[in-house]
């Protein structure tokens, strides 16, 4: 158990809705990073928080907007989903900038 | 920006070693990873290098050389549990974040 919390852990919506998708960072991590892993693909990171600003963005789309709570909770939105949106979403937590990253157990979405 | 490099598919066998290779270009550089992926679930934290040199931890070692921008991981004693991802991934002070390569898939057979 890394101490990265996810949920949920599956999501199946249909095109063109809103969901979120929500992760707790381990106790005392300020840093929280989002994570799009496609079927077969590598990570690509969408963005990045840092005791509640953003500090780093990805290629992340106009569609998918994040933010980090003052209690270090974050959560990212995905909206007018297409059906390659569907991917494992995965949220990770680091204790400072620059160290190793602790992963949660992601949030499959399908998009049908 | 950053670019890093690995190779996409690996197979050893059980009881053999392996050296996966990771080449990156990062301008300020603040430390390379190694994760660890099996198919479906989370990276695992596996290694970490700053400066030069070989870290053994256990079976799993990794070496680094940042005037070559090349790091590898080296896995001993090959067990079949070890069939999985391994991402390398850098560090930058500028970007603030860990970008991640696209992964080696190692396949262990016996």
């Amino acid at each position: 158990d890394s101490g990265v919390t996810q949920t949920p852990k599956h999501l199946i919506t249909a095109t063109g809705q809103r969901v979120t998708l929500r992760c707790s960072p381990r106790s005392g991590d300020l840093s929280v990073y989002w994570y799009q892993q496609s079927l077969d693909q590598g990570l690509q990171f969408l963005i990045q928080y840092y005791n509640g600003e953003e500090r780093a963005k990805g290629n992340i789309l106009e569609r998918f907007s994040a933010q980090q709570f003052p209690d270090l909770h974050s959560e990212l939105n995905l909206s007018s989903l297409e059906l390659g949106d569907s991917a494992l979403y995965f949220c990770a937590s680091s204790a400072h900038r620059g160290t190793e990253a602790f992963f949660g157990q992601g949030t499959r979405l399908t998009v049908v | 920006g950053q670019n890093i490099d690995q190779p996409t598919e690996m197979t050893a066998t059980e009881g053999a070693i392996v050296q996966i290779n990771c080449t990156y270009q990062t301008s300020g550089f603040n430390g390379l990873f190694w994760y660890q992926q099996h198919a479906g679930e989370a990276p695992t934290f596996l290694s970490y290098n700053v400066l030069d040199g070989l870290e053994e931890k256990g079976r799993f070692s990794s070496f680094l050389s940042r005037s070559k921008g090349y790091s590898y991981l080296l896995l001993k004693e090959l067990q079949m549990k070890d069939s999985a991802s391994y991402l390398c991934a850098v560090g930058s002070t500028n970007a603030g974040k860990s970008t991640f390569g696209d992964g080696t898939t190692l396949t262990v057979k016996p």
